[in-house]
């Protein structure tokens, strides 16, 4: 089955860039998105990208997507404390109403 | 900005006792998910509902576990004799008709403690 994985903790200083990667096993995936759980709350939709794309940039946050290795990547710049959170890589491999595959999370902790 | 509700945030039961989590989706929304996350472990698709009946379902979602949409805004899952090993967070989502990208909306979670 479909599989992605995910490092699970990263730590960066304040004004620092992030970067966070997954992988993922099903090339088939069409979209692949980027979820952030912050302390007691639900899962927060990010940022998503077609998979016919390369890359796309929403202010701070660019997603670079490699299809050839089924890589994705977060990259967050100007990394603030605010953003202390755990991030989840997920894909669907069809459109429409389709359960969401997800990594087990990689936890940024951002120093000060 | 309309949001996903979840009760009880936690929840702590006995093995073999039946328990029924509770899910307000976004009102004008059409489809339906509970996922897990079993402490440590990935987040895992249960059940997805859709127009009064389950659409998909894997294979954690056995005879123990029912999904019901009782009145026109809840959504609720039971699991009618709990195990050990269905402690976890239970995360409710919901999804408009209309989003092409598959965007589906969570709730906060129910921890849910088997004893």
């Amino acid at each position: 089955g479909e599989d992605v994985e995910q490092s699970l903790f990263l730590s960066v200083r304040e004004g620092d860039s992030s970067v966070i990667n997954c992988t993922y096993t099903d090339s088939s995936s069409t979209y692949l998105y980027w979820y952030k759980q912050e302390p007691g709350a639900g899962l927060q939709l990010l940022t998503y990208i077609f998979s016919n794309m390369d890359m796309k940039q929403d202010q701070r946050l660019t997603v670079l997507l490699n299809k050839k290795d089924k890589h994705l990547s977060l990259r967050i710049a100007d990394t603030q404390t605010g953003d202390s959170a755990i991030y989840f890589c997920a894909e669907s491999t069809r459109s429409g109403n389709t359960p969401l595959v997800f990594g087990k999370g990689t936890r940024l902790s951002v120093i000060a | 900005e309309p949001e996903v509700t979840q009760t009880p945030s936690h929840q702590v039961t006995q093995m073999g006792q039946e328990v029924i989590l509770r899910c307000v989706p976004i009102s004008n929304h059409l489809y339906f998910y509970w996922y897990r996350q079993i402490l440590g472990q990935k987040v895992e698709f249960l059940v997805s509902f859709y127009n009064n009946e389950i659409s998909e379902k894997s294979e954690i979602f056995d005879d123990q576990f029912s999904v019901e949409r009782p009145d026109g805004s809840n959504f609720t899952l039971k699991i009618r004799s709990t195990k050990l090993e269905d402690s976890a967070m239970y995360f409710c989502a919901s999804r408009a008709r209309t989003s092409g990208h598959n965007e589906q909306f969570f709730g906060p979670g129910t921890r849910l403690t088997v004893l």
